[in-house]
């Protein structure tokens, strides 16, 4: 399949500050990319989507950023909560096929 | 409406049992599929169908034997399944196959074979 891989797989914040969940992938002809947010025993929750024609799109309390030069993606969460804490995936879609990078687990300290 | 639900939410079976998971959608979505997430992994592709008719298989054994009755549901039929196959099943649907379009993910089915 092809690889789409986060850089950390955990990670810790305290609770108001900024989270950054990064995520690298090799297809350049990726045109779609979705993070998901997964809870202990829940499947999968949409959060935020974006197109490979924009480099940025913004959501409530969450941002996504997009560099199609070095194959980047990255999920900003601002003023992280408690509920915030869950594995985070990124998603690739190339052509027909949907590809999940290995997941960061967020864990937000009250 | 975004909701896919799935039944039922636990399960537990023998190797020797027969069972059936069961996934729902009203949306209108014409595709639906079947992943494997095992603990602290991404979710893995089972099977795809698009409008009704079967269009991937990832190379899954056959004691897993996928079903779509209508463009609303989606069954997934056990049998003789192995201690392995313990994971947590999860289905989802999307408008159509094809580029641009989000999956929309159901709660799972947590499986336990014995």
């Amino acid at each position: 399949g092809e690889n789409v891989g986060l850089h950390l797989p955990t990670l810790s914040v305290q609770e108001g500050d900024n989270s950054i969940i990064n995520c690298a992938y090799s297809n350049s002809a990726s045109d779609y990319f979705i993070w998901y947010k997964q809870e202990s025993g829940k499947g999968p929750q949409f959060i935020i989507d974006i197109r490979s024609n924009m480099d940025k799109r913004q959501g409530q309390r969450v941002t996504v950023l997009l560099n199609k030069t070095v194959k980047h993606l990255s999920l900003q969460i601002a003023a992280t909560q408690p509920g915030d804490s869950a594995v985070y995936f990124c998603a690739e879609n190339t052509g027909n096929q949907f590809y999940f990078g290995t997941g960061t687990s967020l864990t937000v300290i009250p | 409406d975004t909701e896919v639900t799935q039944t039922p939410k636990h399960l537990v079976m023998g190797m020797t049992n027969k069972k059936s998971l069961k996934c729902e959608q009203h949306m209108g979505h014409r595709a639906m599929y079947w992943y494997k997430q095992k603990a602290k992994k991404p979710p893995e592709l089972m099977f795809v169908y698009s409008y009704e008719k079967l269009s991937i298989n990832e190379s899954v054994p056959s004691r897993f034997s996928p079903e779509c009755p209508n463009s609303s549901l989606l069954n997934l039929h056990l049998h003789a399944l192995q201690p392995e196959d313990s994971a947590l099943y999860l289905c989802a649907s999307s408008q159509d196959r094809g580029t641009l379009l989000t999956q929309y993910f159901g709660p799972g089915t947590r499986l336990l074979v014995l």
